[in-house]
């Protein structure tokens, strides 16, 4: 099947400062890329759309200026979580979508914890 | 807004025993249904999918599903569970942006 790849798996940054995650589909092109956001023991819960070209598209109550999506090219979309806070700690996930199709493909995620 | 019911939490079985974990969701027009499976320290994999036709699907790994659109269900089955089955899973609903639900994780002991 597909492969997405994130980096960093881990990242741990102090208070204030801004980290980003890259994601990238390896043997196709995504068109649409999602960002998740997965605290422990609980569901997976869409920040965001990220559409190659254009601005991504955000869920109510997720801060556009807090977590900047950049979907430069058809392989790659960034999520830089900006000023962090521990707040902020969480499992970061983001899928993929080749063309049309309906089936995401995950990636492994990233685990972000904020001192 | 959609919404997605799971209402196992955890579910915790002997292995060759058989599981059907539930989910059920709140939308009531054409919907897109999914089953993904995370195995511990693993990313999401999918295990099943039902767009349209046979309500009863099969996917990998010997898991099914069955639609059930009266009952806005879509219950996950197996008919004899292994050890390595054990994981977190979750049922999601939607076209392209999904929803999840929260999950349920399946503890098979040996």
């Amino acid at each position: 099947g597909a492969v997405v790849s994130q980096h960093p798996s881990r990242v741990i940054c102090k208070s204030g400062t801004s980290v980003k995650i890259e994601c990238r589909s390896l043997d196709f092109q995504a068109t649409t890329m999602f960002w998740y956001r997965q605290f422990p023991k609980q569901s997976l819960m869409l920040m965001a759309t990220s559409n190659e070209g254009s601005k991504a598209t955000y869920e109510q109550g997720v801060e556009k200026d807090k977590f900047l999506i950049n979907h430069a090219s058809l392989t790659l979309s960034t999520l830089t979580v900006t000023s962090a806070h521990p707040e902020d700690s969480s499992f970061y996930i983001c899928s993929a979508i080749p063309g049309l199709n309906n089936e995401q493909f995950f990636g492994p995620g990233t685990r972000l914890t904020v001192l | 807004a959609q919404s997605v019911s799971q209402h196992n939490h955890h579910v915790i079985l002997s292995e060759a025993a058989s599981l059907e974990l539930g989910c059920n969701y709140s939308y009531g027009g054409t919907v897109n249904l999914f089953w993904y499976v995370q195995y511990p320290g693993q990313h999401l994999q999918l295990l099943l999918k039902y767009f349209s036709g046979d309500p009863l699907v099969k996917g990998i790994k010997g898991f099914e599903a069955e639609f059930i659109k009266s009952k806005f269900s879509f219950n996950l089955r197996k008919p004899s569970v292994q050890w390595s089955d054990t994981a977190e899973y979750f049922c999601a609903v939607g076209f392209q942006k999904l929803v999840f639900g929260t999950g349920t994780r399946l503890l098979v002991s040996p």
